[in-house]
């Protein structure tokens, strides 16, 4: 079976400073990860995902993950936040190469970016 | 091209009442999903359709819960009779390979 663990539910971080969303999971197969972004009533938006090849992976608004395979992590990144990416974000795991599999999701984490 | 489209935004009802939510995927995509997010837990699958067959329903909660997706387009969820546990948002997504275009949900409230 396959989880996905956001390891902090709200990280509050000032404006242009640096920011880590932490997220680990678990599979015993090969895996698709992703990073989607839910701002105030809106859906899902995907920031970034990772199938195969190199392993730090870019996606929009500046964000950046890399994929760790020994340490089964996928850390969302951004260098310097702005108060438009405060919005809640998450992990989300799923299985296969041959696609059609359902995603398994973190339990999300809050970014709170004050001024 | 259009996304994800879902109808109604925001649907609230009363216990006991039946409620029939819709999800239009992405024009050819033939897998569709449904997920939930019920208040402060995480997103939860429901089901996936390839085209108009029922290719995972394992995360269906009771027999409360009937999808279909006549023709293998559009998608029906719905919920008889709803229970105040069955309010949370409703999402659905279409693929074709590996990534999920998600629509932007419908929000279920029961009271």
């Amino acid at each position: 079976a396959q989880s996905v663990t956001q390891l902090d539910s709200q990280v509050p971080v000032f404006e242009e400073a640096p920011v880590e969303l932490r997220c680990n999971y678990s599979s015993s197969v090969s895996v698709y990860l992703f990073w989607y972004v839910q701002y105030p009533n809106q859906g899902l938006q995907l920031l970034l995902k990772y199938l195969s090849g190199s392993t730090l992976v870019k996606g929009i608004n500046g964000f950046e993950a890399e994929f760790n395979k020994s340490q089964t992590s996928f850390h969302l990144r951004k260098p310097s936040v702005h108060i438009s990416d405060t919005a809640e974000y998450f992990c989300a795991v799923s299985g296969g190469r041959t696609g059609g599999f359902k995603t398994i999701f973190g339990a999300g984490t809050r970014l709170f970016v004050k001024a | 091209e259009a996304g994800v489209t879902q109808f109604p935004s925001h649907s609230v009802i009363e216990k006991g009442q039946t409620v029939t939510l819709r999800c239009d995927p992405i024009s050819g995509h033939d897998n569709l999903y449904w997920y939930r997010r019920v208040m402060g837990k995480e997103i939860k699958f429901l089901l996936h359709f390839v085209k108009e067959s029922k290719q995972d329903e394992s995360g269906m909660p009771n027999n409360r819960f009937l999808a279909e997706r006549t023709g293998g387009t559009y998608s029906t969820l719905k919920v008889q009779p709803a229970e105040l546990e069955d309010s949370g948002v409703y999402f659905c997504a279409s693929s074709q390979k590996s990534e999920q275009y998600f629509g932007p949900g419908t929000r279920l409230t029961v009271t």
